[in-house]
């Protein structure tokens, strides 16, 4: 059973537009959330993250909404830029003492010119 | 220069050979993992390691290998390699420390085609 689900494979976005990227996860017991982002040929980088007991992070352009009771968690990219064009991840991580992040199938973001 | 070091970059093998894949890191982190990416799959988990006299099977382990030569050096084997193994490998580290909340820090991958 998937633990994080990007039910999305792929999303097209206007350059100036917002782009919203959604993940679902089943364990309500998850310390922390993150997103990451992955341009072809490089490794993936880590972008915003958001502690289970916040509801809203925001770095610059990127906002990460946290809605528990729903177990779904989103990143909002406003405005939307060509360079914003890559695949996204989303990870949850359930805290101290465990050993791995457990990643989503990634998002393909093409922000179009 | 990076802070995680994938050796090769990409490589294409045959059948039944034996392939190693090398990782380094400068960021001092004690744990380090290897994950495959495949299209449509995302990245899964085949084997991490919290210090050099710990290793862990993660998710997808049947088929490799690992050795933790050092705090900065983990490698990955692939004893007999198969085409199902065709695919993107990426090597990470993470920090243990008070208030670390797992992010992962990536090398740039190394290609694996199997033929």
């Amino acid at each position: 059973d998937q633990q994080v689900k990007q039910n999305s494979p792929s999303l097209s976005v206007q350059e100036g537009r917002i782009s919203i990227l959604n993940c679902d996860y089943t364990n309500s017991m998850f310390d922390y959330f993150l997103w990451y982002k992955k341009y072809p040929a490089e490794g993936p980088t880590f972008l915003i993250s958001i502690s289970s007991i916040k509801d809203k992070n925001e770095d610059g352009r990127f906002t990460v909404f946290l809605n528990k009771s729903a177990k779904h968690l989103s990143l909002h990219i406003v405005p939307s830029q060509p360079g914003d064009s890559a695949v996204y991840f989303c990870a949850v991580y359930p805290g101290a003492g465990s050993y791995q992040l457990t990643f989503g199938k990634g998002t393909k973001l093409s922000v179009i010119p | 220069d990076a802070d995680v070091t994938q050796t090769p970059r990409n490589r294409i093998t045959k059948t039944g050979k034996r392939i190693m894949l090398e990782c380094s890191q400068t960021k001092g982190h004690d744990r380090m993992y290897w994950y495959r990416q495949d299209p449509g799959l995302g990245l899964r988990l085949i084997y991490y390691s919290f210090d050099v006299k710990d290793i862990n099977k993660g998710e997808i382990s049947d088929g490799y290998s690992v050795s933790r030569q050092a705090q900065a050096k983990f490698s990955l084997s692939l004893e007999s390699a198969i085409p199902n193994q065709t695919a993107l490998y990426f090597c990470a580290t993470s920090d243990v420390g008070q208030g670390a909340t797992g992010e992962l820090f990536f090398g740039e991958g190394s290609r694996l085609t199997v033929l």
